[in-house]
């Protein structure tokens, strides 16, 4: 089983500043098969990222992603307001075919 | 557009089953696949299973092998799971999210449906 750990596990940013967000894989990932969510309160998870670095529709160009192997990272070039959320990594898998980090809660400094 | 709209929020007691719908609209029911992430309060998320709207075929997570059935009905677009012998600790809020024909990732999501197993 691929197991996903994603750091820090709280990130404490201001407005404005650059987000940097990591999800490291057990084993090695293909890219193809990793993807980021962002989670707000009481709300069902949005797709921000799949395939490692491709934008879902709609998503602003401040997020990004990038990585390969075992190492993928979340960059969000400049906090908005309501960027501040919880953000999950997931990866297709042969067994269990999807697993899930354990998400980072972005919260305003 | 596309939805997924689930059925609303269920209290059952230990032991007993529940059956959580999931409504399509909005694209062709049979090209996609459906699968289910729970979420324990204040958790992260829990991958439970997918089934394919084409033939039928489920993919179980291990850990819920013989108490979960997902199902889908092709006539109304509908998906449903079912979770038996319910226990505290599947108080959660369940989702079911679409996956692609030729992606593994969920592009949309229903709402959720919050179940709470409580004597």
């Amino acid at each position: 089983e691929i197991v996903l750990t994603q750091s820090p596990g709280t990130l404490s940013l201001s407005p404005g500043e650059r987000a940097t967000l990591s999800c490291r894989a057990s084993q090695s990932v293909s890219s193809s098969y990793l993807a980021w969510y962002q989670q707000k309160p009481g709300q069902a998870p949005r797709l921000l990222i799949y395939g490692a670095s491709s934008r879902a529709t709609g998503i602003p160009d401040r997020f990004s992603g990038s990585g390969s192997g075992t190492d993928f990272t979340l960059t969000i070039s400049r906090l908005e307001p309501e960027d501040f959320a919880v953000y999950y990594c997931q990866q297709y898998g042969s067994s269990p075919r999807i697993t899930f980090g354990q998400g980072t809660r972005l919260e305003i400094k | 557009q596309v939805q997924l709209v689930q059925s609303g929020a269920e209290v059952k007691k230990p032991g007993a089953s529940v059956k959580v719908s999931c409504k399509a609209s909005g694209y062709t029911f049979t090209s996609y696949g459906i699968s289910w992430v729970r979420q324990a309060p204040g958790q992260g998320l829990e991958w439970m299973g997918w089934i394919s709207a084409y033939n039928g075929n489920t993919n179980y997570a291990q850990k819920l092998q013989g108490r979960v059935t997902m199902t889908t009905d092709t006539s109304t677009s509908t998906a449903y799971m079912e979770l038996r012998s319910l226990r505290s600790d599947d108080t959660a809020v369940y989702y079911c999210a679409r996956e692609g024909p030729y992606y593994v990732f969920f592009d949309y999501w229903g709402q959720g449906t919050l179940v709470t197993v409580s004597s």
